[in-house]
């Protein structure tokens, strides 16, 4: 059973760019999470999805940023018009009954 | 969501027991301890759980005590891999409303040598 898969790894962007984040959850999972890690720091809870609806997005900027998690396909985490700030880890995780949650590899963005 | 302390970091040797203490005073009857370990540049790895008593798995042992304020992370004979951050999270299982969102402190950085 393939793990959380997220896509692209790496992601450098110029300020005022869109950053699309991708991540695949475990085979079964229809619980998804974003965090997002600054250097040096913890992960910070953003959002929560489950298929197609917005559990809880109390960690979001209500700003540039939003995430989705449709019927078929990946759940996708968006921020736009980047700016430095934005420089970060960002992690996902899924969790089959919204219990133990299993991380990605996490994609690595730079904002130039 | 109870807040957990712990080490900020913590030293030792390869073949040694490592045991890493989280406390969370605030922990509430329905909350469970999970801890897990992350490497660099590598999303945390879930490692075990537990709610009271003890548990252990192929990786590690999970220590609590009657009142719950407090857990301990065993690793036994660790080795230089087992270099990494290590986090204690306390949080709801069971409450339909809960999200679940894991909230994630600084950790304790382990840092095995040989």
């Amino acid at each position: 059973n393939a793990g959380v898969m997220q896509n692209p790894r790496h992601l450098v962007r110029r300020r005022g760019q869109e950053a699309r984040l991708r991540c695949s959850p475990m085979k079964g999972h229809s619980h998804v999470y974003w965090y997002r890690q600054l250097p040096e720091e913890g992960l910070k809870f953003m959002v929560y999805l489950q298929k197609e609806n917005i559990i809880d997005e109390s960690g979001m900027p209500k700003e540039r940023f939003s995430a989705e998690f449709p019927k078929e396909g990946p759940s996708i985490l968006r921020i736009q018009q980047v700016v430095r700030g934005d420089s970060a880890a960002y992690f996902c995780a899924s969790s089959e009954d919204g219990e133990t949650q299993y991380f990605g590899p996490g994609t690595r963005l730079l904002v130039l | 969501l109870a807040k957990t302390t712990q080490p900020i970091s913590m030293d030792s040797y390869e073949g040694q027991e490592v045991n890493i203490t989280c406390s969370h005073n605030n922990i509430a009857t329905n909350d469970y301890i999970t801890w897990y370990q992350q490497f660099p540049s590598q999303g945390p790895r879930f490692i075990i759980q537990g709610y009271k008593t003890k548990v252990t798995n192929e990786v590690a042992s999970l220590f609590i005590p009657a009142d719950r304020k407090s857990s301990t992370l065993s690793l036994p004979r660790v080795s230089l891999s087992d270099t990494a951050v290590y986090y204690c999270l306390v949080g709801d299982r069971w409450d339909e409303g809960a999200t679940n969102k894991l909230i994630f402190g600084t950790g304790t950085l382990l840092a095995v040598q040989p």
